[in-house]
Parts: structure tokens; sequence; C-alpha cells
């Protein structure tokens, strides 16, 4: 069992709708990673966080560390967020230790 | 500007041989990683450097070999490639301490045949 669990693994939706990825771990961290990796291959990192929420434009993250559970949003999807979207959670000594991903398809 | 660059972009070789990847980042961090990402896409940290001194070392085989020659340089050397090393080798940076975000490079596709 990998220490970060992601669902869905894959999901696909129509434009417009509101997405929700979650992310579940099993270790104690100091921060939540969430990344995007779009088709090309690059990866960007989309929020940084060790409590409570964050915004920026259309995603939203969430964190519960006594659920050891954070979650990813994105209101009024887009085609162009169609990517795959990666939790990954850091321990003490920095390392990163990453979910398998969920594959997100934006239908227009 | 390029914060994290890589390369090659793209390398094929034959089993056996050696060869390099070339890290640089343009950001002033002092903490620099080298991560796998398998054909399944799953990611997995193989070594982190700060300040030029190696902190993580996960178990990776010991044909990978991570040089450090200032800390805006990560590159890491493969020595008698085999097949079960082709993979997208993704390098970053960030500063040390509190949780700092990580920087990715464009990755490195290295296919071995």
């Amino acid at each position: 069992k990998n220490e970060v669990e992601q669902s869905p693994q894959n999901l696909t939706a129509q434009e417009g709708e509101f997405i929700t990825i979650n992310c579940s771990y099993s270790v104690g961290i100091s921060a939540l990673h969430w990344l995007q990796q779009h088709p090309g291959g690059g990866i960007v990192s989309l929020f940084m966080l060790s409590s409570g929420k964050k915004k920026h434009g259309r995603l939203i993250a969430t964190i519960n560390i006594q659920e050891k559970h954070s979650s990813l949003h994105i209101t009024a999807s887009h085609p162009r967020d169609s990517a795959v979207y990666i939790c990954a959670v850091r321990s003490g000594n920095e390392k990163l230790t990453f979910g398998t991903g969920t594959r997100l398809t934006i239908i227009p | 500007d390029t914060a994290v660059s890589q390369t090659p972009k793209y390398l094929v070789t034959q089993m056996g041989n050696d060869k390099s990847i070339k890290c640089e980042q343009n950001l002033g961090h002092d903490t620099m990683y080298w991560y796998k990402q398998d054909s399944k896409k799953f990611l997995k940290i193989m070594f982190s450097y700060n300040n030029k001194e190696l902190i993580i070392n996960e178990t990776v085989p010991n044909r990978f070999s991570p040089k450090s020659p200032d800390k805006a340089h990560l590159n890491l050397h493969i020595n008698s490639l085999e097949l079960g090393d082709s993979a997208v080798y993704f390098c970053a940076s960030s500063h040390t301490g509190l949780p700092y975000e990580q920087y990715f490079g464009p990755g490195t596709r290295l296919t071995v045949t």
C-alpha cells in the first residue's frame, strides 16, 4: 500500500463542472504539495500547504491534518485543465513521496 | 528565463553505455533533487543535495551517481545502462529549511535499447 493514495485515478468531466481530487496519506508530514503534469510532460507546482486552505484562481486546495487528507478542487473546469494532478507529501528530511496521480480530462 | 533546465531533453542509448544528464537552476536555491518517473507515471525521489552535500539517497543502484559541482548544478551520471533505466528523469530545486515549493525541470526522457 502506497503511503500516499489518490482518488479517483481517472476523471472525465464536462467543461464547467466542479472537480474534486482527493489525497490521503498515512505518514507524518511537514507539508503537502499538489502538482500538475501536462501532456507535454512538464511538472508545475500548484500548491504547497500544511494547514487550512489555499486558493489560486479557479483552484482551491484544502488539507485536514488530523484526518490526513487533502482535496484539490477546480471550479468552472476548462479543457486546458486536462492534465495529471499529483499529490506529494513532504516528510522531515525534505523527501517528497508521491501519489500515483489523477488523470483529468475535461471535455468541451 | 529558464528556472530549472535539464540537458538533454531526449536521450536514446544502448544497454551497457554510460551517460550523463545535466541540471542547472538559476533560482538561487540550495537544495536540488533527482526524481525518476517510470512508465506508469509514478514519481520517486532518487537523490537530494543541499549545498553540494548528499542528504537523501534512496534505494538506487550504485550505477547512478549524482555529482554537484556547485549549488546551482546537480548532474546525474549512469553507468552500464540497463533496459529498466528507461524513464523520464526530473531535476528539481528548492530553498532549504521550512517547507518550500519545488521547481521542476522539463525532464529528460531516457530510452535504453
